[in-house]
């Protein structure tokens, strides 16, 4: 069966902290792929990153890293030098590659909390 | 990236009566997702959609109660059945791109509130 797991519900920082939302996942599947999301005050589904399980590279996009271990079956994510409107709630999301299910799995969400 | 268009984007129902959500997609796809997302939790998905077959449902979720219509390739419908305040939800609709960068793209969303 496959898992995602936040095990952070909510994490409150002063703005330009560094944070850190952590991601561990369970999956039978040889291939998939992982996500994060941030989801705003507003509701919507913002995509973040997506990585696929042959491709263990750290990836930095601006104030955003990500840190894929297959290892540990994790995918974390900093933000560095956290900004106000990094206020929200993150989503990471597994996937699998093979096959015609086509679903995403959730993991719980993380509640960010960027103070001035 | 493909644009989904999904009505009505928040609404009030008395208990008891239904509402229909619909999704509609500027490219045709395969698979149609439905997810659920009740108030401080994550998402859920409800079932998935192909054109031309019955939707294919998650367990605790039935058909009775949540009737998906899938006509053609760009569009779907989600109907929430003699609504609880339970029900009360995001709804959300998604299409998967494998191709594309992003993979998935989702609807606006549903706010139900049913009192």
């Amino acid at each position: 069966a496959q898992k995602v797991t936040q095990a952070q519900t909510e994490i409150s920082v002063v703005e330009k902290e560094d944070v850190t939302l952590d991601c561990v996942y369970e999956t039978r599947d040889t291939t998939y792929y992982l996500f994060w999301y941030k989801q705003p005050p507003s509701g919507e589904l913002v995509f973040l990153i997506r990585r696929n399980s042959f491709d263990e590279q750290n990836e930095i996009s601006g104030r955003y890293s990500w840190n894929f271990q297959k290892s540990t079956s994790s995918f974390n994510f900093t933000i560095t030098a956290s900004q106000v409107v990094d206020s929200a709630v993150y989503f990471c999301a597994l996937s699998a590659i093979s096959g015609n299910t086509g679903k995403l799995i959730f993991g719980q969400g993380t509640t960010l909390q960027v103070k001035p | 990236s493909a644009v989904i268009s999904q009505k009505p984007s928040r609404d009030i129902c008395q208990r008891g009566t239904s509402l229909t959500i619909q999704c509609q997609v500027d490219s045709q796809v395969t698979m149609m997702f439905w997810y659920r997302q009740q108030p401080g939790q994550s998402l859920t998905l409800i079932a998935t959609a192909n054109q031309g077959s019955e939707a294919t449902y998650e367990s605790g979720f039935v058909i009775d109660k949540f009737p998906i219509s899938r006509p053609n390739l760009t569009f779907s419908t989600l109907t929430v059945s003699n609504m609880s305040p339970e029900d009360s939800s995001i709804y959300l609709c998604s299409v998967t791109f494998p191709t594309a960068i992003y993979g998935y793209t989702f609807g606006s969303g549903t706010r139900l509130t049913v009192v």
